[in-house]
């Protein structure tokens, strides 16, 4: 079985620019989380989707917003590029009807 | 005060030896723990995963939870080199929901031959 796949691996914008980033779950899972990693730092919880909704937003701005398809697989958004958001992306599949979350390699954004 | 508080580090221990990581945290409603290890610039992989007090054995990892204390530990035994990574414990509950994990800031390991 395919683990969660994430891409792209590494992406460079500017600051303003808008960036996409995409996760596919482990087949099976209907729920994702998103994160957001700061070198030196634990991850940060952003959003958990199931079935297409939104069932939980961490304190991230406005900026960030995010969709579940209904392949199960997600989409991460952000808006109005700062260079705070440099930062390694991390999206979960949550295992159904259990609390396990299995990582992604993730998404390291830079921006500059 | 931080949900999860961890001592960074870095730990240094030769190879074969016990290692103790820790975590201790601030809401009671915690239910859910996991120890999780991350290897440079990878995501996180989920090592143990524990619901409510107690103790969980897996190969030479030992998790403990006692929430009366709201402190949970990660034992290794026979540390190998290929143990050296960062490890992250992991937490949730309560008002916040199942799913919205709340992370140490993570222990970096080396495990010296």
């Amino acid at each position: 079985d395919a683990g969660v796949t994430q891409s792209p691996t590494h992406l460079i914008k500017t600051r303003g620019q808008q960036v996409t980033l995409r996760c596919s779950p482990i087949s099976g899972h209907k729920s994702v989380s998103w994160y957001q990693q700061v070198l030196g730092q634990g991850p940060q919880f952003i959003f958990q989707y199931y079935e297409k909704e939104e069932r939980g937003r961490g304190n991230f701005p406005d900026r960030f917003s995010a969709r579940q398809f209904p392949n199960y697989s997600s989409e991460l958004n952000v808006n109005a590029l700062l260079l705070g958001d440099s930062a390694l992306y991390l999206c979960a599949s949550i295992r159904t009807g259990y609390n396990e979350q299995f990582f992604g390699p993730g998404t390291r954004l830079t921006v500059l | 005060q931080k949900e999860v508080e961890q001592d960074p580090g870095p730990l240094s221990v030769p190879e074969g030896a016990i290692v103790s990581l820790n975590c201790t945290y601030s809401n009671s409603a915690f239910q859910y723990f996991m120890w999780y290890r991350q290897y440079s610039r990878k995501g996180p992989e989920l090592l143990m995963y524990t619901y409510s007090s107690g103790n969980k054995e897996d190969g030479r990892f030992t998790a403990q939870v006692d929430k009366s204390s709201k402190y949970i530990s990660l034992f290794i035994r026979d540390s190998q080199p290929s143990d050296s990574a960062t490890y992250l414990c992991a937490m949730s509950g309560g008002s916040t929901g199942a799913n919205n994990l709340f992370f140490g800031t993570g222990t970096r390991l080396t495990v010296i031959p």
